[in-house]
């Protein structure tokens, strides 16, 4: 694909219901990220998923985020119980990650969440 | 803990002015600094890493590792140059998320 593709680009729900934003990396490319960009916190890590490893869940704000990511390409962030705090932009990132170095992050345009 | 801090949310210049973002970091090891930046309405990009110590778009960043300090600088700015500025860190070793600084907002005025 041409890049990293987000879906939905725009999501709003009611406060209390379940969202799922799914992230679609670059081919070939074996660590992923989620990150939430929200006004006056700037671009927070949320988790971080390379290769076979154990992902690096250390950013998730409380248990009602997880992450999975299936056969090392595609990802969904799930948010549970949403809450209007949860409202941001949820960016994802994959990168080539050659050994050693962090590789050059390539993000999505991001998954707009509205909580009402 | 890995944290990055850029202590400016919002640096306005006039066009031709220098311009100079500030990145602190801390870091128990060897860092790997960048500079990622995202003009409106198009998606975060690299800018610059320190270990290619190369300059893009007219801007360069030196790892000063004794102020732990890592600032964007250009000589002249120029209005394109308006976008949000984001510093990141990551450790050398495999394995290390990458983690960002909160942002700085560029805006260059003629």
């Amino acid at each position: 694909g041409a890049g990293v593709s987000q879906s939905p680009s725009n999501k709003v729900t009611e406060k209390g219901k379940d969202v799922e934003l799914r992230c679609d990396p670059i081919s070939g490319h074996t660590a992923l990220y989620w990150y939430r960009q929200s006004l006056g916190q700037g671009l927070e890590f949320l988790i971080y998923f390379q290769g076979n490893s154990a992902p690096d869940k250390s950013g998730l704000p409380s248990d009602r985020f997880s992450a999975e990511r299936t056969g090392g390409s595609v990802s969904t962030l799930t948010i549970q119980r949403t809450q209007q705090e949860d409202s941001a932009v949820y960016l994802c990132a994959s990168s080539l990650a050659p050994s050693g170095r962090t590789g050059e992050l390539f993000f999505g345009e991001g998954s707009r969440l509205t909580v009402l | 803990a890995q944290r990055v801090t850029q202590p400016e949310k919002l640096l306005s210049v006039f066009k031709g002015a220098p311009v100079e973002l500030k990145c602190n970091y801390s870091y128990s090891g060897s860092p790997e600094l960048f500079w990622y930046v995202q003009y409106s309405r198009q998606r975060l990009q690299l800018l610059l890493r320190h270990i290619s110590r190369e300059s893009i778009k007219g801007f360069t960043a030196d790892l000063n590792k004794g102020e732990t300090s890592f600032h964007l600088k250009k000589p002249f700015a120029q209005e394109e140059d308006s976008a949000m500025y984001y510093c990141a860190l990551s450790g050398r070793q495999a394995g290390t998320a990458l983690i960002f600084g909160k942002g700085t907002t560029l805006s260059v005025s003629s």
